[in-house]
């Protein structure tokens, strides 16, 4: 079953960055980080994901730590499209086994 | 764009009539997935196919079922729906690869009366 760990709630003021943290520390050593998050009553949308080395994109910064035991979700200047569930996900044989996830809202 | 598709979007059924969601895809991925997801609760996976091979995960109920005549399309069938059984239904797709993404479609929510 999921082995990520999340806080359930985070708040963010509109235009910072959002910064979302997630425990993974029984992933092994082959096994991706993958990160969507959910609107309201919309199928999950892909951010980012990897492996060892931080990665970047057009949405969203992924930090991981040397120990790959925890990782960082950044959202540089987060807007308030960006309020939704945010679910960190350890992949298990091919499988996405969602966590709890962390509800961000972002707050003009 | 290449992408998963479910329909209907709203779905209403009768206690205990049969009904059958589907879900198709442009992308010619391997593997498609179930998941259900009730109110304020995360995705829970129902089963998945890797090509044609069917996998059930431990705790999917009997009344669940699923088809893949093709490469593009993927059926849930429910057999006799409780009232338990209202939820968001969403449908996804890989490629097999650990290195690439996971596809969702839109869902389909599912009412019971």
């Amino acid at each position: 079953d999921a082995k990520t760990t999340q806080p359930p709630s985070m708040d963010c003021a509109e235009g910072r960055a959002a910064n979302l943290p997630c425990n993974h520390s029984t992933i092994s050593g082959n096994e991706y980080v993958y990160w969507y998050r959910q609107i309201h009553s919309q199928g999950p949308q892909y951010i980012i994901h990897g492996l060892k080395n931080n990665e970047t994109n057009e949405m969203a910064s992924l930090i991981i730590t040397e120990d790959r035991k925890s990782s960082t979700l950044i959202l540089p200047h987060a807007t308030l499209r960006d309020t939704a569930v945010y679910y960190c996900i350890d992949v298990r044989g091919g499988k996405l086994i969602f966590g709890q996830g962390t509800e961000l809202s972002v707050k003009p | 764009d290449a992408m998963v598709i479910q329909n209907p979007r709203y779905q209403v059924t009768q206690f205990g009539k049969p009904v059958t969601l589907s879900c198709s895809q442009t992308l010619n991925h391997n593997v498609m997935y179930w998941y259900q997801q009730k109110s304020s609760q995360a995705p829970k996976l129902l089963f998945h196919y890797y090509d044609k091979d069917f996998n059930n995960e431990a705790d999917t109920p009997d009344n669940f079922q699923s088809r893949r005549p093709n490469t593009s399309f993927c059926f849930l069938d429910i057999r006799s729906p409780g009232l338990g059984d209202a939820a968001m239904y969403l449908c996804a797709t890989s490629s097999g690869q650990g290195k690439d993404g996971y596809t969702f479609g839109s869902g389909t929510r599912l009412t019971v009366v």
